[in-house]
């Protein structure tokens, strides 16, 4: 089964900071990519997703991410951070050969704080 | 456009006592329904999606049970609750695919805050 880290739980940022949100998974195949977002009381949301083409994707507000195959990555990237950023970021992760679950994976979650 | 209602929004539950989390979707036929328990610092956990009315897939072995007795409504059940059901959980739909497969995306419902006291 894939598995999916998101290796920075927390980050502190002040406005106008870039970020970069790291996504690694465990999977060899075929795969289509998420990231959702969860702003302070509310639902979780799409912010982006990577199924095939270019693997720079531009996603809602300014984010965008990059797929890099070859190190099994699709990090979360925004120039200049909002104080509105503040949020919970998921990355999650679906196979698509035969025989995948078809259901993505979602990693732990990445908690932004941006000081106005 | 298609909606998602969960309710109730938060709920606190003596230890043994039944559960039951209502999920409605509207604007859309024959979705595929998911439940997920999101736990803090440990992202989404499935807990069981649906292809069709009467069908269920659970995920993982636990304490909960899915019912889905009509096209686009999706209900999480115990017959009693644990300490360790506490959580928020989130149902979400997303066009049909086979073997409960995402479309193009997930969307998902506010959550139910679940405290087991």
């Amino acid at each position: 089964a894939q598995s999916v880290s998101q290796h920075n739980h927390h980050v502190i940022l002040s406005e106008a900071a870039s970020l970069e949100l790291g996504c690694n998974y465990s999977y060899g195949g075929t795969v289509n990519l998420f990231w959702y977002v969860q702003y302070p009381g509310q639902h979780l949301q799409l912010l982006l997703k990577y199924f095939s083409g270019d693997p720079l994707v531009k996603g809602i507000k300014g984010f965008e991410a990059e797929f890099i195959k070859s190190k099994f990555s699709f990090n979360l990237r925004k120039p200049s951070v909002q104080w509105s950023d503040t949020a919970e970021y998921f990355c999650a992760v679906n196979p698509t050969d035969p025989g995948g679950s078809y259901i993505p994976t979602f990693g732990r979650g990445t908690s932004l704080i941006v000081h106005p | 456009s298609q909606t998602i209602h969960q309710w109730p929004a938060t709920l606190v539950q003596p230890v043994g006592s039944p559960l039951s989390l209502e999920c409605t979707v509207e604007g859309t036929s024959n979705p595929n329904l998911y439940w997920y328990r999101q736990a803090a610092g440990r992202g989404l956990q499935l807990l069981f999606y649906s292809v069709g009315i009467g069908q269920i897939s659970s995920e993982v072995p636990q304490n909960l049970s899915a019912s889905r007795p009509q096209d686009r409504q999706f209900i999480l059940s115990s017959k009693k609750l644990l300490l360790s059901d506490s959580g928020f959980y989130l149902c979400a739909w997303s066009t049909g695919g086979g073997q409960g497969a995402w479309g193009t995306e997930a969307f998902f419902g506010q959550g139910t805050r679940l405290t087991v006291v």
